[in-house]
């Protein structure tokens, strides 16, 4: 199956910094890329959905300066949590599309904010 | 409006009993749905999933699905529980058509007993 690989799969960082998270498709190409958040012992709520060569569209209540989401190339989508605090500690998962209704999922990256 | 609701939050059955995770969806369209399942640590992994096809649809690992437009559900079974069964799992809900957005129920934990 097709295979989505985070990176890093999990970070540390101290508040008010900003930490950059990668999303890439290993063998497929994926013109469209979700990122999800997901607090512990909670389902997966979308963030935001990321298309290649175009602005992300984010969900309602997500604040689009304080993830800032990138689609530079068809493997490639990045999520930088701006000025992290550490309400934003959680864990962050991103999606590919492979075709219709079919996502390929990441593993995750798991955030703290010190 | 899709919403998907996971009508069990925790589910504990004895090894080699049978498994039954149930899910309700509401959708003003034909839904795609799906069922997912997430080990700790690792990435989420596509068991089943309904298209419009087959009613019953067999899944990865020995589990299925029914689709039961009267009842609005997507009950997800399987003969015998095995140890490694144990997982979070998902009902998932296909969005407003060709956005490819998911919609998460709030899952439901197995646990499996020896």
């Amino acid at each position: 199956g097709a295979v989505v690989s985070q990176h890093p799969s999990w970070v540390i960082c101290k508040s008010g910094t900003s930490v950059k998270i990668e999303c890439r498709s290993l063998d497929f190409q994926a013109t469209t890329m979700f990122w999800y958040r997901q607090f512990p012992k909670q389902s997966l709520m979308l963030m935001a959905t990321s298309n290649e060569g175009s602005k992300a569209t984010y969900e309602q209540g997500v604040e689009k300066d304080k993830f800032l989401i990138n689609h530079a190339s068809l493997t490639l989508s990045t999520l930088t949590v701006t000025s992290a605090h550490p309400e934003d500690s959680s864990f962050y998962i991103c999606s590919a599309a492979g075709g219709l209704n079919e996502q390929f999922f990441g593993p995750g990256t798991r955030l703290t904010v010190l | 409006a899709q919403s998907v609701t996971q009508l069990d939050s925790h589910v504990s059955v004895s090894e080699g009993t049978p498994v039954l995770l149930r899910c309700n969806y509401s959708s003003s369209y034909s839904p795609s749905l799906f069922w997912y399942v997430q080990h700790p640590n690792k990435g989420l992994q596509l068991l089943l999933k309904y298209t419009s096809a087959a009613t019953l649809v067999k899944g990865i690992n020995g589990f299925e699905a029914e689709f039961k437009k009267s009842e609005t559900s997507f009950h997800l079974t399987k003969p015998s529980a095995h140890m490694s069964d144990a997982a979070e799992y998902f009902c998932v809900v296909s969005g407003p058509s060709n956005t490819g957005k998911l919609i998460f129920g709030q899952g439901t934990t197995l646990q499996v007993k020896p």
